[in-house]
């Protein structure tokens, strides 16, 4: 069983829509996750993390989480053309290691 | 300038060549990593480093060593370079604790022909 798991997609969704992203894991004891952006041929970029039960916000993007399911999302409202990368899960499980999701393909339509 | 560097970008090489990727950070953090991303398989940790005397093996070491020369220096070397090593390798670091958050490098694109 993989630590992380995301659909790879790819997903698509028009302008303006919600795209969600999600991911679970399999270390119930894992205690901290993030939500990276790569863009082809890029690095990653860190566009936030959560640590608590429930919905974080930061401006478009809201990070769901819920332990009980062993489950994170990603929430990124009013999607923009310029949103259209891979979005990459990771999870910090209780021996401190990291360990990245395959990524979802997101495309956001004009 | 960036805060986590990595030298060359770019590299193509022979089978059985010795090949060193560099990484150079400003960030101050202690901790430092090697990842290797194919496509389909997303990141997957080689080596990590949580201070200068400890080296820690990734998921997938075999054929890789690396080497911690000061805190802001991090060197993967590939011994004799076969040609499934062609990836995107990235550098990443992070200050650990229970914040730990991982900031990377502009990545190196290597061939192995």
């Amino acid at each position: 069983q993989k630590e992380v798991e995301q659909n790879s997609g790819p997903l698509s969704v028009p302008e303006g829509a919600i795209a969600s992203l999600n991911c679970t894991y399999s270390d119930r004891g894992s205690q901290s996750f993030f939500w990276y952006r790569q863009y082809s041929g890029k690095s990653p970029e860190l566009i936030m993390f959560i640590y608590s039960n429930g919905d974080k916000e930061d401006g478009r993007f809201t990070a769901q989480l819920n332990k009980a399911s062993q489950y994170v999302s990603l929430l990124i409202r009013d999607s923009q053309p310029s949103d259209s990368a891979t979005y990459l899960c990771a999870v910090v499980n209780t021996g401190n290691q990291f360990y990245f999701g395959t990524g979802t393909s997101l495309t956001v339509i004009p | 300038d960036a805060d986590v560097t990595q030298t060359p970008r770019n590299r193509i090489t022979k089978t059985g060549k010795r090949i060193m990727l560099e990484c150079s950070q400003t960030k101050g953090h202690d901790r430092m990593y090697w990842y290797r991303q194919d496509p389909g398989l997303g990141l997957r940790l080689i080596y990590y480093s949580f201070d200068v005397k400890d080296i820690n093996k990734g998921e997938i070491s075999d054929g890789y060593s690396v080497s911690r020369q000061a805190q802001a220096k991090f060197s993967l070397s590939l011994e004799s370079a076969i040609p499934n090593q062609t990836a995107l390798y990235f550098c990443a670091t992070s200050r650990g604790g229970d914040t730990d958050t991982q900031y990377f490098g502009p990545g190196t694109r290597l061939t192995v022909l």
